[in-house]
């Protein structure tokens, strides 16, 4: 069975620190999704990854690919207010359509 | 409109009242999901409608629970005898490259259930 584990479920920082969150399964992912979700809205895609190893960037936020396509992390730099929701990272099922969802990591960015 | 339409956006009803739920998704998107989310959680699979197939409809949580695409545009999805437990977001998503995980999956804002 494809699970994705997401860590932590819950981060609370000052406004200007850096942060990381991960994405893991023991299972191989052709690639990875990462959504963020507002308050009262639906998640939104920040990136897709899809070669081991890669590395992409929007803005201040960093997405990294493991090379064994494992896992994913999401670094953020000099986080803001703005950046506070529910990150959930997401891959395509094996056997079908579906896509395994992690159970998200929430983050608060306080002013 | 340009994005995922759902209605209504908050409904409060009564233990055993039944209730539908409606998605418009984006024209020419094939596919269509529905998602519950519980406060604060991760995404709940429901039902997956892809153009004129079968429905997958191995997600849904019981027999109250049942969702129809009408011409391939818009979904209901009704839940029966509604139960407090049923109190959740449900999401609803539309995409035009069906769970390839390349495709993005855009949603709706929800709607917000509260069974008292």
């Amino acid at each position: 069975t494809q699970l994705l584990e997401q860590s932590p479920q819950f981060l609370s920082i000052q406004e200007g620190e850096n942060l990381t969150v991960y994405c893991n399964s023991s299972s191989v992912f052709s690639s990875l999704q990462w959504y963020r979700q507002e308050p009262g809205e639906g998640p939104v895609l920040l990136v897709t990854v899809v070669t081991g190893g890669e590395v992409k960037k929007l803005k201040r936020l960093t997405f990294q690919f493991g090379d064994a396509r494992k896992d994913s992390s999401l670094h953020i730099t000099a986080a803001q207010p703005g950046d506070t929701g529910l990150y959930l990272c997401a891959g395509p099922s094996d056997s079908n359509y579906q896509l395994i969802w992690g159970a998200g990591t929430k983050l608060i960015i306080k002013p | 409109g340009a994005g995922v339409s759902q209605s209504p956006s908050n409904k409060v009803t009564e233990k055993g009242k039944d209730v539908e739920l409606r998605c418009d998704p984006i024209s020419g998107h094939t596919a269509l999901y529905w998602y519950r989310q519980s406060l604060g959680q991760g995404l709940e699979f429901l039902i997956y409608f892809q153009g004129n197939s079968a429905p997958d409809k191995s997600g849904l949580p019981s027999d109250r629970f049942s969702a129809e695409r009408t011409g391939g545009s818009v979904s209901t999805l009704t839940i029966q005898r509604t139960q407090q437990e049923d109190s959740a977001v449900y999401l609803c998503a539309s995409s035009e490259q069906p769970g390839t995980g390349y495709g993005e999956l855009f949603f709706g804002e929800g709607s917000r259930l509260t069974v008292l």
